[in-house]
């Protein structure tokens, strides 16, 4: 079947402007992870859910990241007030379930002017 | 001390050479570990997983996993030009959902 989906591919907004990134998972799978990468980094982990429940939000960097997965298959992820240092580029990842490897999207590059 | 250690490279091979890919990890409550492949300007893309100590060989590659070492290594054996690309170690922790990356290591393949 498909795999991770991801959308906009790019988005540029002006610093103070709210975004929302979309990703679609794989079929069934129960579990969807978010990721940021900077430039010359590993992704760093931002949140984790299993279905609809967000289990494990640790790596939200401020209240100004906000994620959801309402019906347990597609998520957003929601930036308000977005700054600067906001840009990078922003992986989902699902898999089957937690401990299973991690498929990943191709990433929203986000970019703050 | 970093959770996930890697040299960053690049690590330079001739085509057809076995490229050595190492990366040390400080969580020992890990237990599964994956070996990811980047090419510049894409995502991710899974190549290797282990969880048991010693080796798994899934066609060219080779993951070796010593835990009481807290080490984990990627072999690529008849590397390829195609090769070229960053390798990210992750273990799988914080109670074993989140992969945690290290900053990977560049490999290029040298024709």
């Amino acid at each position: 079947g498909a795999g991770v989906s991801q959308s906009p591919r790019y988005k540029v907004a002006k610093r103070g402007q709210d975004v929302a990134l979309r990703c679609d998972p794989i079929s069934g799978h129960v579990s969807l992870f978010w990721y940021q990468q900077a430039l010359g980094q590993g992704p760093e982990f931002l949140t984790y859910f299993q279905n609809e429940a967000q289990l494990d939000k640790s790596g939200l960097p401020s209240d100004r990241f906000f994620a959801e997965r309402p019906e347990g298959s597609v998520s957003t992820l929601k930036i308000q007030r977005t700054q600067q240092e906001d840009s990078a580029v922003y992986l989902c990842a699902s898999s089957l379930d937690g401990g299973q490897p991690q498929h990943f999207g191709d990433g929203t590059r986000l970019s703050i002017l | 001390q970093k959770e996930v250690e890697q040299n960053s490279g690049p690590l330079s091979v001739p085509e057809g050479a076995i490229a050595s890919l190492n990366c040390t990890y400080s969580d020992r409550g890990s237990q599964s570990f994956f070996w990811y492949r980047q090419y510049s300007g894409k995502s991710p893309e899974l190549i290797m997983f282990i969880y048991s100590n010693g080796d798994k060989e899934d066609g060219r590659f080779t993951a070796q996993l010593n835990k009481a070492s807290q080490y984990v290594s990627l072999l690529i054996r008849d590397s390829q030009p195609s090769d070229s690309a960053t390798y990210l170690c992750a273990p799988l922790t914080g109670g074993g959902n989140k992969l945690t990356f290290g900053t990977g290591t560049q490999l290029k393949v040298e024709l």
